[in-house]
C-alpha cells in the first residue's frame, strides 16, 4: 500500500500569511495527487487534482506543485475562510489513501 | 447539481453489523466512468477510505477492512450501500458517501468531487 505523510500536522498562521503544506508518498505516484479542504463539522471539499490543477471555483490563491513522491499545497495569502484541515489523497491500482491531515489554525 | 445523502442507524451495538445507504439525486449512478465510494472519519481524526463500487457491481476495498466490508449498488433506486460487520468501538465515525470521478485529462487519476454531508455512527452497547 502507498502511504501518504503530511507535514506539519498543524500550523498557526495569520490572515495574509503565505502557508505551505507538504505531502510525501511512500512511492512514486507521478502527479496523481489530489487535495481537499475540510472545515469543522463539514464534509471535505475537493480543491485540486493532478497535483496542481485547481477544481472549478477554487480561488487562485491556492496552488499546488510536485511530482513523484513530494508535493506541496500553498495558500498565497491566507483568508479567514481558509482556516481548516487539508488532506492530500492518492489513488493507485484502485486503492485510495489519504494523508493524516494538516490543520491550519488562527495565530 | 449532484447530491448524495447518507441514511441509516446512528447507533450500532458491538459485534453487530453497521448498514448505511447513500441516495444519489440529480444524476444517474449508471455512468460508465464514475465509481461510488464510502469514506469514514473517526471523531477528531483523519479520513479513511473504505471502498468503491462501479455501477456494474465491481468493487475495491481498503485491505485493512476488506474482511468485514460489503458495498453494493442498486441502480434502479439510484443508491448504494455499505455493510460493515463485527463492529467495535473503533468503527465509531462519521461515514461519508462520495462520487469517485475520473480526470478527463489524466488517465487513471480519480478524485472525490461530490460528497454527502456525512452521518455519525456510534458503536456502543
Amino acid at each position: 500500500d502507498i502511504q501518504m505523510t503530511q507535514s506539519p500536522s498543524s500550523l498557526s498562521a495569520s490572515v495574509g500569511d503565505r502557508v505551505t503544506i507538504t505531502c510525501r508518498a511512500s512511492q512514486n505516484i507521478g502527479n496523481y495527487l489530489n487535495w481537499y479542504q475540510q472545515r469543522p463539522g463539514k464534509a471535505p471539499k475537493f480543491l485540486m487534482y493532478a497535483a496542481s490543477k485547481l477544481q472549478s471555483g477554487v480561488p487562485s490563491r491556492f496552488s499546488g506543485s510536485g511530482s513523484g513522491t513530494d508535493f506541496t499545497l500553498t495558500i498565497s495569502s491566507l483568508q479567514p475562510e481558509d482556516f481548516a484541515t487539508y488532506y492530500c489523497q492518492q489513488n493507485h491500482s484502485g486503492l485510495v489513501t489519504f494523508g493524516q491531515g494538516t490543520k491550519v489554525e488562527i495565530k | 447539481q449532484l447530491q448524495l445523502q447518507e441514511s441509516g442507524p446512528g447507533l450500532v451495538k458491538p459485534s453487530e453489523t453497521l448498514s448505511l445507504s447513500c441516495s444519489v439525486s440529480n444524476g444517474s449512478m449508471s455512468s460508465s466512468t464514475h465509481y461510488w465510494a464510502w469514506i469514514r472519519q473517526p471523531p477528531g481524526k483523519g479520513l479513511e477510505w473504505i471502498g468503491n463500487i462501479y455501477y456494474s457491481g465491481s468493487t475495491y476495498y481498503n485491505p485493512s477492512l476488506k474482511s468485514r466490508v460489503t458495498i453494493s449498488v442498486d441502480t434502479s433506486k439510484n443508491q448504494f450501500s455499505l455493510r460493515l460487520n463485527s463492529v467495535t468501538a473503533a468503527d465509531t465515525a462519521v461515514y461519508y458517501c462520495a462520487r469517485h470521478a475520473p480526470s478527463s485529462q489524466h488517465r487513471g487519476l480519480f478524485y472525490f468531487d461530490y460528497w454527502g454531508q456525512g452521518t455519525l455512527v456510534t458503536v456502543s452497547s
